[in-house]
């Protein structure tokens, strides 16, 4: 079963609507860390969230983890066509040193 | 500081074949972790280097080896290709330990006929 869960996989949003796209792990993780992908390119790295609470915020886009560590999300404020891409959560566990990954949500700016 | 780079960008091979990836660390990392991330799906983990030594592997068969060199720079091999390992493969490097943020190549685009 996937470790992480990404939603939604898609959405479609208006240029200069806000969106907010969530991450959900099967369990308690150390650090979670959000990227965006433009197709078939590498990843971007956006921000890295470790503490339970922690809000990160970088231009239009702000990053949240829960207390509990297990769920994130992504909220863009007034989007542009530049915030389109597939974002994907990666998370590390605690006794491995290795990133699990979502599926990612692809996001869609429409003028 | 200089970013990680991979290479090549894409390539073609033949089932059956065996095939090297290569990746330069980003400067100051001396951790390298390989992903291979098929068509609409996350990256999956291969393995990771550190020093010079597989430092965790993820479910990936033997004919998935690496290597790290004393620069940290890294290769990945494949040998006996299957059409299914057609996918982007990504390049990974990071200080050791917790906390620390992963910086991600461009990635190598395989293709396997």
């Amino acid at each position: 079963s996937q470790e992480l869960e990404q939603s939604p996989q898609s959405l479609i949003v208006q240029e200069g609507k806000n969106l907010t796209i969530n991450c959900t792990s099967s369990k308690t993780l150390y650090g979670l860390y959000w990227y965006k992908q433009k197709y078939g390119e590498g990843l971007i790295f956006l921000m890295m969230l470790q503490k339970g609470g922690e809000e990160k915020s970088h231009e239009k886009i702000t990053a949240k983890l829960d207390e509990k560590k297990q769920q994130s999300s992504l909220h863009i404020t007034a989007s542009q066509p530049s915030h389109a891409g597939i974002y994907l959560c990666g998370a590390g566990y605690y006794g491995n040193n290795r990133l699990a990954f979502g599926k990612g949500n692809q996001v869609v700016v429409i003028p | 500081e200089t970013g990680v780079t991979q290479s090549p960008t894409h390539l073609i091979k033949t089932r059956g074949q065996q095939v090297t990836l290569r990746c330069s660390s980003q400067s100051g990392h001396n951790t390298v972790s390989w992903y291979q991330q098929a068509l609409g799906q996350g990256p999956q983990f291969i393995f990771q280097y550190y020093r010079e030594e597989e430092n965790g592997r993820g479910n990936f068969p033997p004919r998935f080896s690496g290597l790290q060199f004393p620069n940290y720079s890294s290769e990945l091999n494949v040998n006996a290709l299957e059409l299914d390992d057609s996918a982007l493969y990504l390049c990974a490097s990071s200080r050791p330990g917790v906390g620390y943020g992963y910086t991600f190549g461009s990635g190598t685009r395989l293709t396997v006929v």
